[in-house]
């Protein structure tokens, strides 16, 4: 069964504590990987696309990295507005649909 | 670019009873989503549409939920009866295709009581 793994559920952070996130996924030939961002009352926001593995891709204190089974995002000297839950998705050949994962939390004490 | 719009932001209504969400995707977009998304977990996807044909409906439950993407543009969900169990934000989503990545609207929040 195609599935998406996020870990960890939720994850506190001193400000400019760097850490990673991990999504692990089951899809059988993966089409894209991709990241969201989803503030409190709002929908997701896109981030990266990722399709092979060994891609990377940045925006400011994110920088997505793809393998074979799994996803990071790392996360640079982090501020309290990247609070937030992000969420990894994947999309598989034979469909245009995403799959997500239920998210990681993220909360960035100043 | 205009963005997904939706339509109420938020609705509470008592079990048993109907209501309905209204989209309309970024101009273009042939591809139009609606998901669930329970508090705490990932958005589960409803519906596809391309254009106004149904692509993927396997996760709709069907005996209470129904959609439909008028001339391919904008789209309704409808719930009828409702159950406590789909409280949810209900999300709708458009893309041009071909399974790269989507722009989600803000959401309806329903509450049902």
């Amino acid at each position: 069964e195609d599935q998406v793994t996020q870990s960890p559920e939720a994850l506190r952070l001193q400000e400019g504590e760097s850490s990673s996130l991990n999504c692990s996924y089951t899809v059988s030939g993966l089409r894209g990987l991709f990241w969201y961002r989803q503030d409190p009352g709002k929908g997701p926001e896109f981030l990266f696309t990722l399709y092979s593995a060994g891609e990377e891709k940045e925006k400011e204190r994110l920088k997505a990295t793809l393998t074979k089974k799994e996803s990071f995002l790392h996360i640079t000297a982090p501020k309290p507005e990247d609070s937030a839950t992000y969420l990894c998705a994947s999309s598989y050949s034979s469909a245009s649909k995403i799959i997500f994962g239920s998210g990681t939390r993220l909360s960035i004490r100043p | 670019e205009a963005g997904v719009a939706q339509s109420p932001r938020y609705k509470i209504i008592e079990k048993r009873q109907s209501v309905a969400f209204w989209c309309n995707p970024i101009s273009g977009h042939a591809t139009l989503y609606w998901y669930q998304q329970i508090l705490g977990q990932g958005p589960k996807l409803l519906i596809q549409f391309q254009n106004n044909g149904v692509v993927d409906d396997s996760q709709l439950p069907k005996d209470r939920f129904s959609a439909e993407r008028l001339k391919g543009v904008d789209s309704t969900l409808k719930i009828q009866p409702a159950k406590l169990e789909d409280s949810a934000v209900y999300l709708c989503a458009s893309s041009l295709g071909g399974g790269d990545g989507y722009t989600f609207g803000s959401g309806t929040r329903l509450t049902v009581v």
